[in-house]
């Protein structure tokens, strides 16, 4: 059964630092492009950054470029997200989603989602 | 950046066909993605390729492609398919995945 668990969602001040973790199981994590998406409350869905199954080629959204690091280690398994001088409006639930190997545009799993506030 | 347009709600009885539209420049040749979202949950694919399933998925959802509008149809909807459906596309001029802002579907 493939399963995404994020953790390290909480409460952070304004221009603190976070680090979300993703543990993936059930499938072979090195061959699968790995995204985080993100909702803010009552908000719809936004996606936050792209990374290749080898770490080679990343992508990030323009509302979190030079704030947000994503990275990954296969050997573990995970997927990590390093996110610095947060603001108010990164509130919102986190998830770790996957797009299938060969070419796949789609988000086909997902986790379960971790919530990260920022707030003084 | 490629814009997604979605109608805010949606409303249907329960047994009949509910169409869930995603608007877009040219939106016919790109892959249209659906993703159904209940309250506390995370996303689940329900459509991908435009008209493919996968696996789990009821025959009761599908999906089409064509001009500037592509559609999420739900035949003989039921209580349990009350949820926000949102539509994606890649972006290949940006290289990035694009969500549209969501359908709520109430099931009267």
């Amino acid at each position: 059964e493939v399963q995404l668990v994020e953790s390290g969602g909480g409460l952070v001040q304004p221009g603190g630092s976070l680090r979300l973790s993703c543990a993936a199981s059930g499938f072979t994590f090195s061959s699968y492009e790995m995204n985080w998406v993100r909702q803010a409350p009552g908000k719809g869905l936004e996606w936050v950054s792209y990374i290749s199954s080898s770490g080679s080629t990343i992508y990030y959204a323009d509302s979190v470029k030079g704030r947000f690091t994503i990275s990954r280690d296969n050997a573990k398994n995970s997927l990590y997200l390093q996110m610095n001088s947060l603001r108010a409006e990164d509130t919102a639930v986190y998830y770790c989603a996957s797009i299938p190997a060969a070419a796949g545009t789609y988000f086909d799993y997902w986790g379960q989602g971790t919530l990260v506030t920022v707030s003084s | 950046s490629y814009v997604l347009t979605q109608p805010p709600s949606v409303s249907v009885a329960p047994g009949q066909t509910a169409r869930i539209t995603c608007g877009g420049n040219n939106i016919g040749s790109k892959s249209v993605h659906w993703y159904q979202q209940k309250p506390g949950q995370a996303p689940v694919l329900v459509v991908y390729d435009d008209s493919d399933r996968p696996s789990g998925i009821p025959e009761r959802f599908s999906g089409s492609n064509s001009g500037n509008t592509a559609t999420l149809t739900i035949s003989r909807v039921e209580a349990g398919d009350e949820a926000d459906y949102y539509c994606q596309v890649w972006d290949s001029s940006s290289d990035y995945p694009i969500f549209g802002g969501g359908t709520k579907l109430t099931v009267l």
